[in-house]
C-alpha cells in the first residue's frame, strides 16, 4: 500500500450536478496530482498542486478544479458533470515537483455520470 | 495527441515466457520514462524507470531497453508468473515538470 488514500471509492452522480473527491497524501508528500483514467486508457494529467499552489494543468476545462490544504491533502471538484467525466479519478503524491520523483498513487475514485 | 504510444493493447504469455511491451514517443524533451503496473482496483504503481543517458537497466526479471535515436522504450519482464498478469502503462515526462504522459497500457495475461 503507498499510504495515499481516497474517497469516496464509488460515486454515482447525474448530469448537471457537482462532485468532489478527496485524497490523503502520503506522509511527508507536499505535492499532489489528479489523473482522470477513462475505461481502457492511461491516466490523463488534469492539474498538479505544490503547497497549495495549482502548479501545472492539463487539457481540462475550468470546470475542473482543485485544492490542496495546509495538510496537504487535496480536492478534486468537478462542476455541471457530464457523461464523458464517468472515469476512475487518481491521485498522486510525491516529495516534491521535481519530474524524478516517484509519485504514489491512491487506489482512485471510481465516478459514474448518468 | 498522444504524446506517448503503447503497444500490443494486449498480450497473452506462458508461465515462464518473455512479455514485451512497447512503446514511442514525440517529445525529445521527454528525460524520464517510468513503467507502471496496475493491478484491478488499484492505483497504478511504479514498477522501474529509466533515464536516457543509459540503454537499458535492470532490476530483478523487469529490464527497460531505451533507444534515444529511435524514440522508444521497451519492458521486457523475464521468466513471466501468473502474478504478473496486470495492465502495465509506459509513460514520459520532463524533469523539473511532474506532468506524467501515460500509454494506453498493455493488459498482460500469463497463463499457468
Amino acid at each position: 500500500e503507498t499510504g495515499v488514500t481516497q474517497s469516496p471509492t464509488h460515486l454515482i452522480k447525474t448530469r448537471g450536478q457537482q462532485v468532489t473527491l478527496r485524497c490523503s497524501s502520503q506522509s511527508g508528500h507536499n505535492t499532489v496530482s489528479w489523473y482522470q483514467q477513462a475505461l481502457g486508457q492511461g491516466p490523463q494529467f488534469i492539474f498538479q498542486y505544490y503547497r497549495e499552489e495549482e502548479n501545472g494543468r492539463g487539457n481540462f476545462p475550468p470546470r475542473f478544479s482543485g485544492l490542496q490544504f495546509p495538510n496537504y491533502s487535496s480536492e478534486l471538484n468537478v462542476n455541471a458533470l457530464e457523461l464523458d467525466d464517468s472515469a476512475l479519478y487518481l491521485c498522486a503524491s510525491s516529495f516534491s515537483v521535481g519530474g524524478q520523483e516517484t509519485q504514489y498513487f491512491g487506489p482512485g475514485t471510481r465516478l459514474l455520470v448518468l | 495527441q498522444q504524446q506517448v504510444k503503447q503497444s500490443p493493447q494486449s498480450l497473452i504469455v506462458q508461465k515462464g515466457g518473455i512479455s514485451i511491451i512497447n512503446c514511442a514517443y514525440e517529445n525529445t524533451a521527454f528525460d524520464y520514462f517510468p513503467w507502471y503496473q496496475q493491478f484491478p482496483g488499484k492505483g497504478p504503481a511504479l514498477l522501474i524507470a529509466i533515464r536516457p543517458d543509459v540503454s537499458e537497466k535492470k532490476e530483478g526479471r523487469f529490464t527497460i531497453s531505451f533507444n534515444k535515436s529511435a524514440k522508444q522504450f521497451s519492458l521486457h519482464i523475464m521468466d513471466s508468473q501468473p502474478g504478473d498478469s496486470a495492465t502495465y502503462f509506459c509513460a514520459a515526462n520532463i524533469y523539473n515538470f511532474n506532468k506524467f504522459y501515460f500509454g494506453s497500457g498493455t493488459k498482460l495475461n500469463v497463463k499457468p
